[in-house]
């Protein structure tokens, strides 16, 4: 069946910090793939997605590369902020689950001044 | 647009009471989807409704919990008896068109049951 792995967290980071979460997948067909991000108290949001292979998904700084190759759909940010300190899902959806989204367990991102 | 609005936005409540969650979809999405979020088990799909109709509720933890969408602007989760261990945040999202498409959330309703 279909799943997606994140890195484990907390990730902690000081400012301006070179960010990477990784993000793998398993899919038998051809899935979108998504990073939603969770800010504290808050419902999930949309930060970025792609839709086929090779395609960059880009949003605030962030960006994701899907890599069919990998199976990855990595998240980067060049230089972090305070305001990022969140949650970041990765998530796929594809025809075999009736493309409902496939969510990674999420990683809590903390960003220090 | 107001966004997918949830009420309440918390709920304290004593075991084997009734709750019930409700949920307003963006206008014009087509698909509703209801979550439970844990630190144990992460984010949960419940179940998920298309132009109102109930598509799959494999994710339904129990009888205890029920869900019912009467019209495109408004679903309610039930749950009764509630335990302890249904303490979470329930989360209701919509979607417009194919199932893929991206998920808008509501921010979610705090439940502990005492």
């Amino acid at each position: 069946g279909n799943s997606v792995t994140q890195m484990e967290g907390p990730v902690t980071l000081s400012e301006e910090a070179f960010l990477t979460i990784n993000c793998t997948y398993t899919a038998t067909g051809y899935p979108s793939l998504f990073w939603y991000v969770q800010y504290p108290g808050e419902g999930l949001q949309l930060l970025l997605k792609a839709t086929k292979a090779d395609d960059k998904g880009s949003n605030k700084g962030f960006e994701a590369t899907y890599r069919k190759e990998t199976t990855s759909f990595h998240l980067e940010k060049g230089s972090v902020q305070v305001s990022d300190s969140a949650v970041y899902f990765c998530a796929l959806s594809d025809t075999d689950s009736n493309y409902q989204l496939i969510w990674g367990a999420g990683t809590k991102l903390i960003i220090k001044p | 647009d107001a966004g997918v609005i949830q009420s309440p936005r918390h709920e304290v409540t004593e075991m084997g009471q009734e709750v019930t969650l409700r949920c307003k979809p963006i206008s014009g999405h087509d698909y509703l989807f209801w979550y439970r979020q844990t630190m144990m088990r992460g984010l949960e799909l419940l179940i998920y409704f298309n132009n109102n109709v109930p598509i799959d509720d494999s994710g339904m933890p129990e009888d205890r919990f029920s869900a019912k969408m009467p019209n495109a602007s408004f679903s309610t989760l039930k749950i009764q008896p509630s335990e302890p261990r249904d303490s979470a945040v329930y989360f209701c999202a919509s979607s417009l068109g194919r199932i893929r498409e991206t998920q808008y959330f509501g921010p979610g309703t705090r439940l502990l049951v005492l």
